[in-house]
């Protein structure tokens, strides 16, 4: 284990669905990020909280919300999504800081989108 | 934009064969990461450099940054079959990371 937990493991919805990826991590950071991993592409940086603020959005759809309510917390909230958007979510921390640090990584959620 | 490539794609190796992937940046990075990601599984932070020239070593694995901090290499020794995975390197701008797109090797026993 990494100490980061996210949930679900697996994740089947149609466009119409609303759901919610979890993570939570208790390592003590205070840097989350969400990743987004598709067959045959680099791992996409989507969002980081450093210090449960927003610093980064890489030009992420609207259909995909964030929500940091705390240092240990991260969410990642689903609507209306497209069949592209099917892939390995990854919940990642690490210690903010000048330099950037190891990201410890979640097992991911497998999202399908019908 | 910025990239940071990976080669090659793919690797299939004779088991006991040394295996080794390349990572090359179109800018200079303050310090590069190397991750690997079993089949099924996520990526697990390997190793860190930072210095210019850097070579560190674990095992039978040797990781090396460019003179120039734009490049970096991971060699595997004598590969094994718990050698297998996804190799990613991620470079660091100072900004943000950006992660390769990844090395996926095979050992066949």
């Amino acid at each position: 284990e990494t100490g980061v937990t996210q949930t679900p493991r697996h994740l089947v919805m149609g466009m119409t669905n609303k759901k919610s990826l979890k993570c939570e991590q208790h390592l003590g950071h205070n840097a989350m990020y969400w990743y987004k991993q598709s067959a045959k592409k680099p791992l996409e940086l989507m969002f980081v909280y450093s210090l449960e603020e927003r610093v980064e959005n890489n030009s992420v759809p609207s259909r995909f919300s964030p929500e940091c309510p705390n240092s240990s917390h991260l969410f990642l909230h689903l609507h209306t999504l497209q069949p592209e958007d099917s892939a390995l979510y990854l919940c990642a921390s690490s210690q903010a800081g000048v330099r950037m640090e190891k990201l410890f990584f979640g097992s991911g959620t497998q999202l399908s989108v019908l | 934009g910025q990239q940071v490539m990976q080669i090659p794609q793919y690797q299939h190796v004779q088991e006991g064969e040394d295996f080794t992937t390349y990572c090359n940046s179109s800018t200079t990075l303050s310090n590069i990461q190397w991750y690997k990601q079993r089949p099924g599984g996520h990526p697990v932070f390997l190793i860190q450099l930072v210095k210019s020239g850097e070579v560190k070593k674990q095992k039978r694995l040797t990781f090396q940054f460019g003179e120039a901090k734009k490049n970096s290499s991971l060699h595997i020794t004598a590969t094994q079959t718990t050698d297998v995975g996804t190799y990613f390197c991620a470079g660091d701008t100072g900004n943000q990371f950006y992660f390769g797109t990844g090395t996926s090797l095979t050992v066949i026993p």
